[in-house]
């Protein structure tokens, strides 16, 4: 069974740094283009960053202006996303996503997330 | 970045019904579009790819349609566990973006 489970969130002050992990299993990580997806309170989703399978390629959103970085392990099957600089917009559930089998550019699997506020 | 707008942005229904979502983009997408159901507290669930494929396990009732820059779920015979909100996502090129959803609601 795929499982993806995220940790890390929490609460932070603006321009504070915070990192997130994503544990895999029940499926070959190493292969694998992993993303994070975030979700602000009650509104809607924002692709936030995408890694492929060995590192080589990285992408992420516009609105990120460098403050976060992606990267993995495929060793301990886990998804990491640095985040710097932090401000209130940054507060949301952030998802670990696996891009899906059928068509690499969507998510076919998702944690159950993990809440990063960012509040003085 | 390519916009995705949802319409309508909320719908009433009742169970048994035929539902029609649409996903109009900002330009021209080709069939790389996805949609997704998302319900209170839970992670989204991808229902269709390429704009028309269904997702592994993803009942018949769903269906997707479109090219370019309009599309539509449909959903025939809407059962209890429908009720939730969908999105749709495009990824025709990066910054990858999704919609902001239609909350499907019973009436």
């Amino acid at each position: 069974e795929v499982q993806l489970v995220e940790s890390g969130g929490g609460l932070v002050k603006p321009g504070g740094s915070l990192r997130l992990s994503c544990a895999a299993s029940g499926f070959t990580f190493s292969t694998y283009t992993m993303n994070w997806v975030r979700q602000t309170p009650g509104k809607g989703l924002e692709w936030v960053s995408s890694i492929s399978s060995g590192s080589s390629y990285k992408y992420y959103a516009d609105s990120l202006k460098g403050r976060f970085t992606i990267s993995r392990d495929n060793t301990k099957s886990s998804l990491y996303l640095q985040m710097n600089s932090l401000r209130a917009e940054d507060t949301a559930v952030y998802y670990c996503a696996r891009a899906s089998e059928d068509q690499l550019l969507t998510f076919d699997y998702w944690g159950q997330g993990t809440l990063v506020t960012v509040s003085s | 970045a390519i916009q995705l707008t949802h319409s309508p942005s909320f719908l009433s229904t009742s169970v048994g019904d035929r539902v029609t979502i649409t996903c109009r983009a900002s330009q021209g997408i080709s069939n790389a579009l996805a949609w997704y159901q998302q319900k209170p507290g839970k992670a989204p669930n991808l229902l269709i790819y390429d704009a028309s494929k269904l997702g592994s396990g993803v009942p018949s009732r769903f269906s997707g349609s479109g090219s370019g820059t309009d599309f539509t779920l449909t959903i025939n015979s809407l059962q209890p566990e429908d009720f939730a909100t969908y999105y749709c996502q495009q990824f025709s090129s990066y910054p990858l973006t999704f919609g902001g959803g239609t909350k499907v609601e019973i009436k």
